[in-house]
């Protein structure tokens, strides 16, 4: 089985500010880790992954995010934060290459807010 | 652009007044998702198709059927929507090997009057 906990249900950073968003996972086979952003009245968009390479993953619009197994954890973060990165975040584990079901387990997500 | 497109983006039904939503996907991809989604709640996985055989979560109620025609469409049927159905319903794509990521549409308001 797996999961997802998503610390803080809402987060306000301000403008130029470090984006720190936390995601804990559990699963029983190594995990592939998903972030997705979702901006109000829209889909979910892929920010970034972990498919098991490198730990430190890069992705979209000056986020990253790294895989610390110790730790089970795979934190979001972005040095200086923009207006345009409100948004609602959302950490997301499947079972990865050895698993079988191939499924999103999605945390509760996390508000992000922009102050000017 | 290779894209996942859902129609129409809000559609506003009546109480117990049957409903059609509709996904279609340019990427090719052999696995898609009906997910429901409450206000400030994650996606809720409702069923899946693995090419043509569906899979349908153990908790979906029976008001919710899906059909897929073929590999580009897939179509949320809503029997008799009642006022706790209204919710953003999101259809995702998945190619098999892919490395599980899923692709998502822009999703589809519902709203029950």
């Amino acid at each position: 089985a797996q999961s997802v906990t998503q610390l803080g249900s809402h987060v306000s950073v301000s403008e130029g500010a470090l984006v720190l968003l936390r995601c804990n996972y559990s699963s029983s086979v190594p995990p592939y880790l998903f972030w997705y952003v979702q901006y109000p009245n829209q889909g979910l968009q892929l920010l970034l992954k972990y498919t098991s390479a490198a730990t430190l993953v890069k992705g979209i619009n000056g986020f990253e995010a790294e895989f610390k197994k110790s730790e089970t954890s795979f934190h979001l973060t972005k040095p200086s934060a923009h207006m345009s990165d409100a948004a609602e975040y959302f950490c997301a584990v499947s079972e990865g290459s050895s698993g079988s079901a191939r499924q999103l387990t999605f945390g509760s997500g996390t508000q992000l807010t922009v102050l000017p | 652009d290779a894209m996942v497109i859902q129609n129409p983006r809000y559609q506003v039904t009546q109480f117990g007044k049957p409903v059609t939503l509709s996904c279609s996907q340019t990427l090719n991809h052999n696995v898609m998702y009906w997910y429901q989604q409450k206000s400030s709640q994650a996606p809720k996985l409702l069923f899946h198709y693995y090419d043509k055989d569906f899979n349908n979560e153990a908790d979906t109620p029976d008001n919710f059927q899906s059909r897929r025609p073929n590999t580009s469409f897939c179509f949320l049927d809503i029997r008799s929507p009642g006022l706790g159905d209204a919710a953003m319903y999101l259809c995702a794509t998945r190619l098999r090997g892919g490395g599980d990521t899923q692709y998502f549409g822009p999703g589809t308001r519902l709203t029950v009057l």
